[in-house]
């Protein structure tokens, strides 16, 4: 079974600051995605990253795909309490369309 | 455009009860997953369907767990008989086989509590 290890598991930032969220994996993925789920919905897809070295932006979050293809990291700037919620990355293998989710990070941005 | 809809939203229910959870995917998607997250567990899959057949059913927990998917806009999932460890909230997902980047788009879920 191959892991996708989160960290922090848990954030706790004032609005304004950074923050960075990462994603680790011994194996390698065709690609990585990031999703944002919030208290009561469903986690929605935020990007997905293919090759190894992409740097993806939407807004004020930045994604990145490591070289190896096995992590990868969002930064958010300037955090607003809008991003406050459960980011979990996902990453596909080439054979089968299954996701491994990674365990999540819960960040909490504080107005 | 409808996501996935999922249906009922919430669920109570006493041990030993039968529950049935009820999912329609994107119009257009070929594949289905049913998942299960737990706060101590995280996000975990229990089965996925492609082109309505079951692929893979690792993950689900015992035989009390049973996944149908009679056409490709409807898929159910059902615990019989119901345990209190079965509380947690379940989602169905839903992409496009064909897609190389597998992305998928979740329901609302539906919150199951089993007392």
């Amino acid at each position: 079974t191959q892991l996708l290890e989160q960290s922090p598991q848990f954030l706790s930032i004032q609005e304004g600051e950074n923050l960075t969220v990462y994603c680790n994996s011994s194996s390698v993925f065709s690609s990585l995605q990031w999703y944002r789920q919030e208290p009561g919905e469903g986690p929605v897809l935020l990007v997905t990253v293919v090759t190894g070295g992409e740097v993806k932006k939407l807004k004020r979050l930045t994604f990145q795909f490591g070289d190896a293809r096995k992590d990868s990291s969002l930064h958010i700037t300037a955090a607003q309490p809008g991003d406050t919620g459960l980011y979990l990355c996902a990453g596909a293998q080439a054979a089968g369309n299954k996701l491994t989710f990674g365990g999540g990070t819960r960040v909490l941005v504080k107005p | 455009d409808a996501g996935v809809i999922q249906s009922p939203r919430h669920e109570v229910t006493e041990m030993g009860q039968e529950v049935t959870l009820r999912c329609k995917p994107i119009s257009g998607h070929n594949s289905l997953f049913w998942y299960r997250q737990t706060m101590m567990r995280g996000l975990e899959l229990l089965i996925y369907f492609n082109n309505n057949v079951p692929i893979d059913d690792s993950g689900m927990p015992e035989d009390r767990f049973s996944a149908k998917m009679p056409n490709a806009s409807f898929s159910t999932l059902k615990i019989q008989p119901s345990e209190p460890r079965d509380s947690a909230v379940y989602f169905c997902a839903s992409s496009q086989v064909r897609s190389f980047t597998y992305e998928q788009y979740f329901g609302p879920g539906t919150r199951l509590t089993v007392t």
